[in-house]
């Protein structure tokens, strides 16, 4: 089954632990990219990577590190998690077209962090 | 001011009703995405539009680039259409960065 798998689902850490979360997907997809959601401001983009060893920053990616080693993982660091990285966190992965064009996207389950 | 405003912010229907949802934006984009966020959270990708109208069994999906607005259409909904709907865009430019608004929480009673 054609699938983007985050692990793990729940996490609870202290401040200060580094924890990574982990997003393989097994579509052969090029594009994968980290987002967090928050009441109120909904879903914001962490990081992206475009192919192998390409990363680029979203809107909040202070705080995270990412890696793109092979092209089928695409795991999520937290160096020093903080009480305000506590979030709901989604991994997804897109093909890109012939033409270039990304195409819809394949979402992960999700992982909820909560950082004390 | 965000750079995407959906509105509204809240819906409830009665089933069977034709449902609106409304997406603006304020950059110029090269691509527009419905997402679907279930009760349980999961995410599902619904639409990518970068013109004109797509359609998806009871979904319809519209842009108006010109304008900078876009409209997500449910014919004959169904209480199992009940989640949060949520608009994203792409910034034109080569950067693949998505831009999300806070989405619109629909509820349909049977």
């Amino acid at each position: 089954e054609a699938q983007v798998t985050q692990n793990p689902r729940y996490l609870i850490t202290v401040t200060g632990k580094k924890l990574t979360v982990t997003c393989s997907q097994n579509m052969n997809h090029e594009y994968m990219s980290w987002y967090r959601q928050d009441p109120g401001l909904g879903l914001r983009q962490i990081y992206y990577s475009m192919n192998v060893e390409v990363t680029d920053k979203g809107d909040v990616p202070e705080g995270y590190k990412v890696s793109r080693k092979e092209k089928r993982n695409f795991p999520l660091i937290l160096e020093s998690p903080s009480p305000n990285q506590t979030s709901l966190y989604f991994c997804a992965s897109s093909p890109r077209s012939p033409g270039h064009e990304l195409n819809g996207y394949t979402f992960g389950s999700g992982t909820r962090l909560t950082v004390v | 001011k965000n750079e995407v405003e959906q509105s509204p912010q809240n819906l409830t229907a009665q089933e069977g009703e034709f449902i609106t949802i409304n997406c603006s934006y304020s950059v110029g984009i090269s691509a527009l995405h419905w997402l679907q966020q279930h009760p349980g959270g999961g995410i599902v990708s619904l639409f990518m539009l970068s013109s004109g109208k797509k359609k998806h069994g009871r979904l319809i999906a519209t842009i108006n680039i010109q304008e900078k607005h876009s409209s997500l259409h449910i014919t004959a909904s169904h209480p199992r259409d009940s989640a949060v709907y949520i608009c994203a865009v792409r910034s034109r430019g080569g950067s693949e960065k998505l831009v999300f608004g806070k989405g619109t929480k629909l509820t349909v009673n049977p």
